[in-house]
């Protein structure tokens, strides 16, 4: 059973381009949740998706990040006209229901922002 | 905001030795309670989770201790060994309130020297 994948691994933006995160869950699980990272920090949950709904965003910036989970397809975490700021780890993590506080992560990806 | 604070910010064990990484909570509300192990370069990786009906959960050399009236738990890692050395965070979260968000602490660096 494939673990959660993400892509790419690793993404170099200059200022003010478009990123586009990739997440795809593990099979049989319908729960998404995005956290960042910073260097030396822990992680901080940024939004919580099932298919076709976002469930909490509580955790996103207000302006340039978006996310989604069509119903085809793997989970997209977009961040619009990148600053340094944004120069993080992106972990996509899944979850299977109904067990939903148990999640399991993919490898990242590591974002540089020129 | 709800906080999860870790302790120590780094450690250095000898091969063999106990391995002791701390954590306190704020949130009588949470209810589940994972221990990641991240190495370099990857995802966070489920180690094991607690919740607050038992004091204390065991899966090989790792043991998780849980104090409910002093809001603080712990990871000790038996016999520990050189591949150990990696980041460790503790986390939390409340399950069935619809988010499901972990709340991480800033992690704990662990280095097991030969």
């Amino acid at each position: 059973n494939a673990g959660v994948m993400q892509n790419p691994r690793h993404l170099v933006r200059r200022r003010g381009q478009e990123a586009r995160l990739r997440c795809s869950p593990m099979k049989g699980h319908s729960h998404v949740y995005w956290y960042r990272q910073l260097p030396e920090e822990g992680l901080k949950f940024m939004v919580y998706l099932q298919k076709e709904n976002i469930i909490d965003e509580s955790g996103m910036p207000k302006e340039r990040f978006s996310a989604e989970f069509p119903k085809e397809g793997p989970s997209i975490l977009r961040i619009q006209q990148v600053v340094r700021g944004d120069s993080a780890a992106y972990f996509c993590a899944s979850s299977p229901p109904p067990v939903r506080e148990t999640q399991y992560f993919g490898p990242g990806t590591r974002l540089l922002v020129l | 905001q709800q906080q999860v604070k870790q302790s120590p910010q780094s450690l250095i064990v000898q091969k063999g030795g106990i391995s002791i990484i701390n954590c306190a909570y704020e949130n009588t509300a949470f209810d589940y309670f994972p221990w990641y192990q991240q190495f370099p370069g990857k995802g966070p990786a489920l180690l094991i989770a607690i919740r607050p009906d038992v004091s204390e959960k065991k899966e090989g050399r790792f043991t998780i201790s849980f104090n409910k009236s002093a809001k603080q738990f712990s990871l000790h890692i038996m016999d520990s060994q050189p591949g150990d050395s990696a980041t460790y965070f503790c986390a939390a979260t409340v399950s069935g309130a619809g988010s499901y968000q972990l709340t991480f602490g800033k992690g704990t660096k662990l280095s097991v020297i030969p």
